[in-house]
């Protein structure tokens, strides 16, 4: 069965370092969103693309994080520079033309 | 989006029936009831989704009120890897604009405890 994949699993990094993280969605799906979860907390939507554009970026920290979907596949979710506010599970989803979302893994993020 | 409400824990016998319940009495005609499920340390996982019908699948059943203010989930056979996290949220449709305005916004969740 297809799966989103991402990658790092879990990132450690100091603040005020860069960080990077990486989706790749389930083949042909040309919706894909970002989510940032904290813990004891839902997800929270980031950014959301159809193919290469965004649509949604909204709750976006446009300051430190920015995102990417240059060829409307994979994706990567970064942060610069990284504060420790930002330690959360990073969530990629992605979907086709019904409603169901499909997540990755995630990311888990320590920032110390 | 409309609002939910949803308890914060249950518990469940392994092999009852697990019944969710979720307020959402500000929901407009044209939002759909979604459930998603998040157990420990994974991504949530889609389990069931409807409008104003009943709605069945191999994983629940979704049951939503003539009024549509409320819903409840049924999990019919509890069993201990239903363990998880049981979001309710109501969307718009994904039809229309690619789908632009189907937005999922998670808020804390039940978390169902089933007990061996």
């Amino acid at each position: 069965e297809a799966e989103v994949a991402q990658s790092p699993r879990y990132k450690i990094t100091e603040k005020s370092q860069a960080v990077a993280f990486w989706c790749d969605p389930i083949s042909g799906h040309a919706t894909l969103y970002w989510y940032r979860q904290i813990l004891g907390q839902g997800p929270e939507l980031l950014v959301q693309f159809q193919d290469e554009s965004v649509v949604d970026d909204s709750q976006l920290p446009k300051d430190r994080f920015s995102a990417e979907r240059l060829k409307g596949v994979d994706s990567t979710l970064k942060i610069q520079p990284a504060e420790l506010g930002d330690s959360a599970m990073y969530l990629c989803a992605s979907r086709a033309g019904g409603s169901e979302q499909y997540f990755g893994p995630g990311t888990r993020l320590t920032v110390t | 989006d409309a609002k939910t409400t949803q308890p914060t824990s249950m518990d469940c016998a392994e092999g009852r029936a697990a019944n969710l319940p979720c307020n959402h009495s500000t929901i407009s005609g044209n939002e759909y009831v979604y459930w998603y499920r998040q157990i420990h340390s994974q991504g949530p996982q889609y389990i069931i989704h409807g409008l104003k019908n009943n709605e069945t699948n191999e994983m629940a059943s979704l049951i939503i009120t003539e009024d549509r203010k409320s819903s409840t989930l049924i999990l019919p056979h509890a069993t201990l890897r239903d363990t998880a996290v049981y979001y309710c949220i109501v969307s718009l449709s994904t039809r229309g604009s690619g789908g632009s305005n189907y937005k999922l916004t998670f808020g804390k969740g039940t978390l169902l405890t089933v007990n061996p």
